[in-house]
């Protein structure tokens, strides 16, 4: 069963916040949850990560549900260079990255 | 500073030969991964190492794959009898350890083509 589930694709006006949601509910007590981005024909790049509070830094917000079943990647106010596929990850295995299948995330002028 | 970097960008090989990619990591960086990317899926893992020893191969998907990093810094990761379902993106992330909050950071990856 997938460990991640995330919307396939999302769109979103330039200047808007983009939200993107993810399930884990299988995410163990004592692990984190990673975002990463990949533009095309790049690596993925890390965004941001977080256990049980909410954090935020230069590149965007990450909310986490109290349950800590489900947790929203914000981007403030997107910009076209915000497009991309966006991963949420969880650990599996002790270091294996899961990374599921991501968002497409399209940024609309 | 430098990131991770990935050698070639780009492999174009015949079935049944043998490739070798190449991956520099972050300096000082003591963990090493390899991830392999399918087109539309997301990468998915193959091997990590901590130091010069395999920690976990659980993702190898059979015995023609094999990796090394024998000075616990570079790593190439091996293909022998390719088959065209190894075409993909190979990509490689190191991270200064393996605690549960170490960032996995990402080189370019490598492009296979097996003809």
């Amino acid at each position: 069963d997938a460990k991640t589930t995330q919307p396939p694709s999302m769109d979103c006006a330039e200047g808007r916040a983009a939200n993107l949601p993810c399930n884990h509910s299988t995410i163990s007590g004592n692990e984190y949850v990673y975002w990463y981005r990949q533009i095309h024909s790049q690596g993925p790049q890390y965004i941001i990560h977080g256990l049980k509070n909410n954090e935020t830094n230069e590149m965007a917000s990450l909310i986490i549900t109290e349950d800590r079943k489900s947790s929203t990647l914000i981007l403030p106010h997107a910009t076209l260079r915000d497009t991309a596929v966006y991963y949420c990850i969880v650990r599996v295995g002790g270091n294996q990255f899961y990374f599921g299948t991501g968002t497409s995330l399209t940024v609309i002028p | 500073g430098a990131g991770v970097s990935q050698t070639p960008s780009n492999k174009v090989t015949e079935k049944g030969k043998y490739v070798e990619l190449r991956c520099d990591p972050i300096s000082g960086h003591t963990a090493l991964y390899w991830y392999r990317q399918s087109l539309g899926q997301g990468p998915e893992f193959l091997i990590y190492f901590q130091g010069t020893g395999a920690a976990d191969d659980s993702g190898l998907p059979n015995d023609r794959f094999f990796a090394v990093r024998p000075e616990g810094s570079v790593s190439t990761l091996k293909i022998q009898r390719t088959e065209r379902g190894d075409s993909a993106v190979y990509l490689c992330a190191s991270s200064l350890g393996t605690g549960r909050t170490e960032t996995q950071y990402f080189g370019p990856g490598t492009r296979l083509l097996v003809l």
